[in-house]
């Protein structure tokens, strides 16, 4: 299902360095979300975006930015990476409405390792 | 605080025995639930989902979970496992048509 698209799928880098990860959507959805997945954590929200002009802080938002380049496209951003930012970093995106269900599709992750 | 609790993190079963995890939140608007598997080196797929009507959803490969309002409950159950059902399942709540906020997991061990 390649619905959802995420690049790179691996990356290792080093501390300090910036990195973008970017997540594009064929679904033609308005909503648009990324999560990081720790062990034992679950999965925890960083930013979403529920429309062009909207971006909104998750619960782990700190050390994070983003862009919503257009509807199909949002990215995320690590402007210094660091050590603990070593995880699996998911994109999502849904459609808005009770009658949808508004489940969530899920990119395939990036598994990101910082050095 | 909002949250969503899942008390299994870890189980182990053989195959043909039962299944039920649990799912507990703590909203109390409009809710929809979802039940998402994640296979080893995949990504998370929907397994089953409610968000109005009869509150037992059936869902794939033969998962279905009860919504139980008064408990703020959405158990997971299956009444055979299989092998294959090894993997990590996330209890999820999307509340008021809002934000999604997933339960820790519970990773679901299969012996054959």
């Amino acid at each position: 299902d390649a619905d959802v698209t995420q690049t790179p799928r691996n990356r290792i880098t080093k501390t300090g360095k910036r990195i973008m990860l970017e997540c594009s959507q064929t679904k033609g959805h308005d909503r648009m979300y990324w999560y990081r997945q720790d062990p034992g954590l679950g999965l925890r929200l960083i930013y979403y975006s529920f429309d062009v002009k909207d971006i909104n802080k998750g619960e782990i938002s700190d050390g994070y930015s983003v862009s919503r380049q257009a509807q199909a496209k949002f990215s995320l951003s690590l402007e210094s990476a660091i050590p603990n930012q070593t995880a699996l970093y998911f994109c999502a995106t849904s459609d808005f409405g009770q009658g949808a269900g508004n489940e969530q599709f899920f990119g395939p992750g990036t598994r990101l390792t910082v050095l | 605080a909002q949250s969503v609790s899942q008390h299994n993190h870890h189980v182990i079963l053989s195959e043909a025995a039962s299944l039920e995890l649990g799912c507990n939140y703590s909203y109390g608007g409009t809710v929809n639930l979802f039940w998402y598997v994640q296979y080893p080196g995949q990504h998370l797929q929907l397994l089953l989902k409610y968000f109005s009507g009869d509150p037992l959803v059936k869902g794939i490969k033969g998962f279905e979970a009860e919504f139980i309002k008064s408990k703020f409950s959405f158990n997971l159950r299956k009444p055979s496992v299989q092998w294959s059902d090894t993997a990590e399942y996330f209890c999820a709540v999307n509340a008021n048509f809002n934000k999604f906020y997933f339960g820790s997991g519970t990773k679901l061990n299969v012996k054959p």
